[in-house]
């Protein structure tokens, strides 16, 4: 059980594009989602944690009004790059956890983002 | 100051052997602590949970020193497939901290 799908794996798209990342918890519910970005050699850096129905709430440093998440279900939620440029080629990783308990993650198998 | 430090390595190690990672982490009111394990280009996925009094997994142990706020993961008789990063995560009431992992590559 608890697993999480990404789609899609990779991308890559020309600079000024938008790329849209789907998550899914593919055998349970998931209030809850987070989103994550890791670029080469680096931690995993939280950029937003989606609630089911509600606006993600992004950390510190975070563009909103870049990186639009929609929760729409208890089993999905995207992550919309917009206006992507090569700077935001990275590692995007989400994670899903129980609602009974929260603290464990399970993470997609991640999107590899390169932007042209 | 981070919130997570690790030592990053790279630690390289003939198989066999014994390796330990220490992880240490600022917030005393952390709650939960976990190791993940880290492939390249893939995703973390738990490798333990730390508690307090301690935990083992076969070749895996894993310590939680709350008073030093730090820690362990101890991993004996090391195979060529332990080979990755091990990252150490931290939880707060609302939060999730990585550590930056420790790169671990198991020599033949």
């Amino acid at each position: 059980g608890a697993v999480v799908s990404q789609h899609p794996s990779w991308v890559i798209c020309k600079s000024g594009t938008s790329v849209k990342i789907e998550c899914r918890s593919l055998d349970f519910q998931a209030t809850t989602m987070f989103w994550y970005r890791q670029f080469p050699k680096q931690s995993l850096m939280l950029m937003a944690t989606s609630n089911e129905g509600s606006k993600a709430t992004y950390e510190q440093g975070v563009e909103k009004d870049k990186f639009l998440i929609n929760h729409a279900s208890l089993t999905l939620s995207t992550l919309t790059v917009t206006s992507a440029h090569p700077e935001d080629s990275s590692f995007y990783i989400c994670s899903a956890s129980y609602p009974a308990s929260t603290d464990t993650q399970y993470f997609g198998p991640g999107t590899r983002l390169t932007v042209l | 100051r981070k919130e997570v430090e690790q030592d990053p390595g790279p630690f390289n190690v003939p198989e066999g052997a014994t390796v330990a990672f220490n992880c240490t982490y600022s917030n005393s009111a952390s709650q939960s602590f976990f190791w993940y394990r880290q492939d390249c280009r893939k995703e973390p996925k738990l490798l333990m949970s730390v508690y307090s009094s301690g935990n083992e997994d076969g070749r895996f142990t894993a310590q939680l020193n709350r008073a030093s706020q730090y820690i362990s993961l101890l991993i004996r008789d090391s195979k060529l497939s332990d080979s990755a990063t091990y990252l150490c995560v931290v939880t707060g009431a609302n939060n999730l901290f990585f550590g930056t992992g420790t790169r671990l590559t198991v020599i033949p």
